[in-house]
């Protein structure tokens, strides 16, 4: 079975410029999650997505990231503009459809995208 | 506002010891707590997961204990390899407030030498 995928795996740009991110989760997988991992931290949850709508969005900040999940399957993450605070790695990650009764269900995560903004 | 803590923030050590690896948090109201690993360039690698009704679980040498009331979880690790070397991330699933939500503490890079 395919992992996540994401890409691209590096990315540089100066302060200002925009970027966008894409995630291929692992097919059939309802849930996709975006995380951003600074330097140093752990992972921060920005935006989950149950198929193609929003269940949390609270930690993104909405002036200059958005992201969708078209057809719910494929999802893109963007910057605009980006600032030198942003460099960090962005990790997606995706689940199972819930299961009934539960509280959990098993994330899996890509390789992440490593953005340095100048 | 649920904290996750790690302690230390790394180690050094020489193949053959045995690890305590700590994390604290600050909500006792987890639904489990989960310990990753994280290789550089690559992605989060689940290792443990421990139900909030659980005490401890196990594999192979790796030992994961809950202490939910005080808020306290270890890693112990049995006879490192040099293969260990990684960051260790532990992370909690609120019982409230979100579905399939991961809090992470920052991790505990660790290096083990031949």
């Amino acid at each position: 079975e395919a992992g996540v995928a994401q890409s691209p795996r590096y990315k540089i740009i100066e302060k200002r410029q925009s970027v966008a991110f894409w995630c291929n989760p692992i097919s059939g997988h309802a849930t996709l999650y975006w995380y951003q991992q600074i330097l140093g931290q752990g992972p921060k949850l920005l935006i989950q997505f149950q198929n193609n709508g929003v269940v949390d969005d609270s930690q993104l900040p909405k002036d200059r990231f958005s992201a969708e999940r078209l057809k719910g399957v494929d999802s893109t993450l963007k910057i605009q503009p980006a600032k030198l605070e942003d460099s960090a790695v962005y990790l997606c990650a995706s689940s199972p459809r819930r299961t009934s009764g539960r509280y959990d269900n098993e994330q899996f995560f890509g390789p992440g995208t490593r953005l340095t903004v100048l | 506002k649920q904290e996750v803590t790690q302690i230390p923030a790394a180690l050094s050590v020489p193949e053959g010891e045995n690890l305590v690896l700590n994390c604290s948090f600050t909500d006792s109201a987890i639904y489990n707590l989960q310990w990753f690993r994280q290789d550089p360039g690559k992605g989060l690698t689940s290792l443990l997961l421990i139900q909030s009704s659980q005490r401890e679980q196990t594999s192979g040498r790796l030992n994961a204990s809950l202490d939910k009331s005080s808020g306290r979880s270890t890693l112990y690790i049995a006879a490192s390899q040099p293969g260990d070397s990684a960051t260790y991330l532990c992370a909690v699933r609120p019982s409230s407030g979100g579905y399939n939500k991961l809090i992470f503490g920052a991790g505990t890079r660790l290096a083990v030498h031949p």
